[in-house]
């Protein structure tokens, strides 16, 4: 799988827009940009995921370059319940679908 | 509908005892794995579980560590004559399989080890 980089934290002013970014030069054509996040001491949720074009759900937006080597998670309207480790990672099917968690990045979202 | 569910919640045992670790993933969900997070740590993969195909055993880090599944549904993680370094969450998730790429995986709340 194709190595992730990411800040190790950054802080958000609640109900601003929080933008996570995330690099991922070496990814190869057949995989996939997905995000999670782990609220402390809670299993790692998924967010959203991605191929080649941006994304969104009732969570987040996900938009990924045109070169595909970075991406940017986009939590519109962030709340203090955002306050998570996120993670960006990289997969495809010939990691047997499994994830390969990095450090991620600490978002701390601030009233 | 139910979630992930592990059990114990936590587990304290003594250097040189062996545990199991119990998961039940979501009912339908064919795909199971395990994952390991040390503190302050990042998760780890441990094993993967697809069906009736030979699990994915490649993350298992020693031959102290085996996993089952019976019946295509709940998973014990047996850990034998564990080590301080043992002492982590460890984690279950599960996932539909024949959704491929969307690789939603559904985690547990984990199980805590501590390994005096």
């Amino acid at each position: 799988d194709a190595k992730t980089t990411q800040p190790t934290s950054m802080d958000c002013a609640e109900g601003r827009a929080a933008n996570l970014p995330c690099n991922h030069s070496t990814i190869s054509g057949n995989e996939y940009v997905y995000w999670y996040r782990q609220i402390h001491s809670q299993g790692p949720q998924y967010i959203i995921h991605g191929l080649k074009n941006n994304e969104t759900n009732e969570m987040a937006s996900l938009i990924i370059t045109e070169d595909r080597k970075s991406s940017t998670l986009i939590l519109p309207h962030a709340t203090l319940r955002d306050t998570a480790v996120y993670y960006c990672i990289v997969s495809g099917e010939t990691s047997g679908s499994r994830l390969t968690f990095g450090e991620g990045t600490q978002l701390t979202v601030n009233p | 509908g139910a979630g992930v569910s592990q059990s114990p919640s936590n587990k304290v045992t003594e250097k040189g005892k062996d545990v199991e670790l119990r998961c039940d993933p979501i009912s339908g969900h064919t795909a199971l794995y395990w994952y390991r997070q040390s503190l302050g740590q990042g998760l780890e993969f441990l094993i993967y579980f697809q069906g009736n195909s030979a699990p994915d055993k490649s993350g298992l880090p020693s031959d102290r560590f085996s996993a089952e599944r019976t019946g295509g549904s709940v998973s014990t993680l047996t850990i034998q004559r564990t080590q301080q370094e043992d002492s982590a969450v460890y984690l279950c998730a599960s996932r539909v399989r024949g959704t491929e790429p969307y690789n939603e995986q559904f985690f547990g709340p984990g199980t805590r080890l501590t390994v005096l």
